[in-house]
């Protein structure tokens, strides 16, 4: 079975400063994508970065990085230069690979950032 | 940019009443799905749909649940016979090919009282 596990229910960081969600997660599928979104409080389902298993460097987006280990299957979120409109819900997600699926995301339970001014 | 577009936002109905929530993907995405989060819950897939037949479906994706594409840009995902336990957020959601990243629709929050 897939599964993601996120083992920070709730994180906060200062406005500025950088803050890193973890994200492990476990598949025997070599090939698979990984994703970080981010829910705010509007509960809208918003991607952040998207990681290709198969690609050895780590996708970065403006401020927001990974640091993908496949080895030890960890997948985790960098934020640096934390904003207010940071605060929100960040929900890691694997992409299925198995068996004819057509890459439905498994998500881990998410992690709750505040950024505090 | 273009939008995955979801009807209505918030739907409140009675157990054992049926609903109908709507979608439009991005039109020139051919992956479709529906997921749902209970209220301070994970999102959990329930069901994916390609070239007008599901494609996949979770253990949450009972009789009570169907979908469509009824005519070429809506996509609906209808509860027949809603219980409580249905009160959660909807996402619909596209992708324009298997590999691609998902769009997520602002979702529906379907209450059932």
């Amino acid at each position: 079975a897939q599964t993601v596990t996120q083992s920070q229910p709730e994180m906060s960081v200062q406005e500025a400063e950088t803050v890193t969600l973890s994200c492990t997660y476990d598949t025997s599928e070599n090939n698979y994508y990984l994703f970080w979104y981010k829910q705010p409080p509007s509960r809208q389902m918003i991607l952040v970065i998207r990681q290709e298993a198969y690609k050895q460097q780590n996708a970065t987006e403006n401020r927001f990085s990974v640091n993908f280990q496949k080895a030890a299957k960890s997948f985790s979120l960098k934020i640096s230069d934390s904003q207010l409109g940071d605060t929100a819900m960040y929900f890691c997600a694997l992409d299925r690979r198995d068996g004819g699926s057509q890459g439905n995301l498994i998500f881990g339970k998410g992690t709750k950032l505040s950024v505090k001014p | 940019e273009p939008e995955v577009t979801q009807t209505p936002s918030h739907q409140v109905t009675q157990m054992g009443q049926e609903v109908i929530l709507r979608c439009v993907p991005i039109s020139n995405h051919l992956y479709f799905y529906w997921y749902r989060q209970i209220l301070g819950q994970k999102v959990e897939f329930l069901v994916s749909f390609y070239n007008n037949e599901i494609s996949e479906k979770s253990e949450i994706f009972d009789d009570q649940f169907s979908v469509e594409r009824p005519d070429g840009s809506n996509f609906t995902l209808k509860i027949r016979s809603t219980k409580l336990e249905d009160s959660a957020m909807y996402f619909c959601a596209s992708k324009v090919r298997v590999d691609s990243p998902l769009h997520f629709g602002n979702g529906t929050r379907l209450t059932v009282t």
